[in-house]
């Protein structure tokens, strides 16, 4: 079955104390995995896409990288409004058009 | 930018009644997704839609229905509207398959909290 994994559930920072979020997925091809961010009450916000293992992509204090089983963000010197929590997903290359959520990291960072 | 609306930010309704959730995208996307969002349970599809009156079930369609008779429109219907279905329900709209392979990103709605009493 395919699935994904993200971990921790939960990460308290100090303000300027670098951290990452992992991604890990157990499936039957690849096709793109994504980055999102939500705010609480909102909809999720796009920020990365990666398509294959060695590819890294970055916006401002995040840098997503991807390997063949997992991924990782991660976020330099954040600022609390870095707070969110970042949701994983993966579309498969098999299949049809949808994408497959992990239950998402909450972060939160403190001044 | 991609614009995904949704008709409504809250919404309170009765055990029982029809509910119609509304979702327009302004991209010519082909594809249209709607998501239901619960704590410790993720984002999880209901059903989507990847052509004007195409659709296919999701991992969670049971009590729900869809209707897509414009490309700009994805509704989704709640047939008779439970308790057990008050949640965060998000749209989300993206480039086909047979047209874009890499700009497959879904761009999301700001979501409609759906309370059923």
């Amino acid at each position: 079955e395919d699935q994904v994994t993200q971990s921790p559930e939960a990460l308290r920072l100090q303000e300027g104390e670098s951290s990452s979020l992992n991604c890990s997925y157990t499936v039957s091809g690849l096709r793109g995995l994504f980055w999102y961010r939500q705010d609480p009450g909102k909809g999720p916000e796009f920020l990365f896409t990666l398509y294959s293992a060695g590819e890294e992509k970055e916006k401002e204090r995040l840098k997503a990288t991807l390997t063949k089983k997992e991924s990782f963000l991660h976020i330099t010197a954040p600022k609390p409004e870095d707070s969110a929590t970042y949701l994983c997903a993966v579309r498969l290359r098999f299949g049809n058009e949808k994408l497959t959520f992990g239950t998402g990291t909450r972060l939160t960072i403190i001044p | 930018d991609v614009k995904v609306t949704q008709s409504s930010r809250y919404l309170v309704k009765r055990t029982g009644e029809k509910v119609f959730l509304e979702c327009v995208q302004d991209m010519d996307h082909e594809n249209m997704f709607w998501y239901r969002q619960d704590p410790g349970l993720g984002l999880r599809l209901i059903y989507f839609s990847y052509d004007v009156k195409m659709k296919e079930k999701g991992d969670i369609p049971e009590g729900y229905s869809v209707s897509r008779e414009k490309k700009e429109r994805f509704s989704l219907i709640l047939e008779s509207a439970s308790t057990n279905q008050t949640s965060m329900y998000l749209c989300a709209s993206s480039w086909g398959r047979r047209l874009r392979i890499r700009d497959t990103e879904a761009f999301f709605g700001q979501g409609t909290r759906l309370t059923v009493v």
